[in-house]
């Protein structure tokens, strides 16, 4: 069925170094791949978006990439702050429908 | 101030008991959407409703109900024959334009 794996479920690195999650997909239809940034007892909230016609997509400190052929996409987040500390989730679109299929989940801590 | 508001924040349940959870929006989005969050796991779905006085069955529907009276107002029941309801609930929302999915602060319920 389909499916979408997000590695790893947590992450730890140090306040100004890069940050990388990654997401594989298994449907190749799926055409709409958001991400989103939960805080700890809130919901989660949109910080980018890409679909299947675009490589790459930046928004200041984060970037997405898109590779279809490998059917993966990827979470960039650069010169990282305390506050970007949050659990990120991935999503593929289910081909033919508006749901989205989430990944498990990536624990992200900065530390000072 | 639009958006979308889930209530309460906290409920708490006895075994055997119904319970209901409230999502409404204001940003005349057609779509809404319920999810269950549990500790390592992505969102699942329970229920979607695309129109009025229509929805549709998720991944785990067996045990919660819905209703799509309004189209601001997409209420989630919580039923006795749900046999293991303790965990984060939340609610989303989308336009029939963009498959792009925007989450309310969600509901945390716990089954005493």
């Amino acid at each position: 069925g389909e499916n979408v794996e997000q590695h790893p479920s947590t992450l730890s690195v140090q306040e100004g170094d890069s940050a990388v999650i990654k997401c594989t997909y298994s449907d190749s239809a799926s055409n709409y791949f958001p991400w989103y940034k939960q805080e700890l007892g809130k919901g989660p909230q949109l910080i980018i978006d890409i679909r299947s016609n675009v490589g790459e997509k930046k928004d200041q400190r984060i970037a997405v990439t898109l590779n279809k052929t490998a059917k993966h996409f990827s979470l960039h987040i650069t010169e990282t702050q305390p506050e970007d500390s949050a659990v990120y989730f991935c999503a593929a679109s289910r081909p033919g429908t508006d749901k989205l299929i989430f990944g498990t989940g990536t624990r992200l801590q900065v530390f000072p | 101030d639009g958006g979308i508001t889930q209530s309460p924040k906290y409920l708490f349940r006895k075994e055997g008991q119904n319970v209901t959870l409230s999502c409404e929006q204001n940003l005349n989005h057609d779509a809404m959407y319920w999810y269950r969050q549990d500790p390592g796991q992505g969102l699942r779905l329970i229920y979607y409703s695309q129109i009025v006085n229509d929805f549709q069955k998720g991944d785990i529907a067996e045990g919660y109900s819905v209703s799509r009276e309004k189209k601001e107002s997409f209420p989630l029941t919580v039923t006795s024959a749900q046999k293991n309801p303790t965990a984060f609930y939340l609610c989303a929302s989308t336009t029939s334009r963009t498959d792009t999915q925007y989450f309310g602060p969600g509901t945390r319920l716990t089954v005493l």
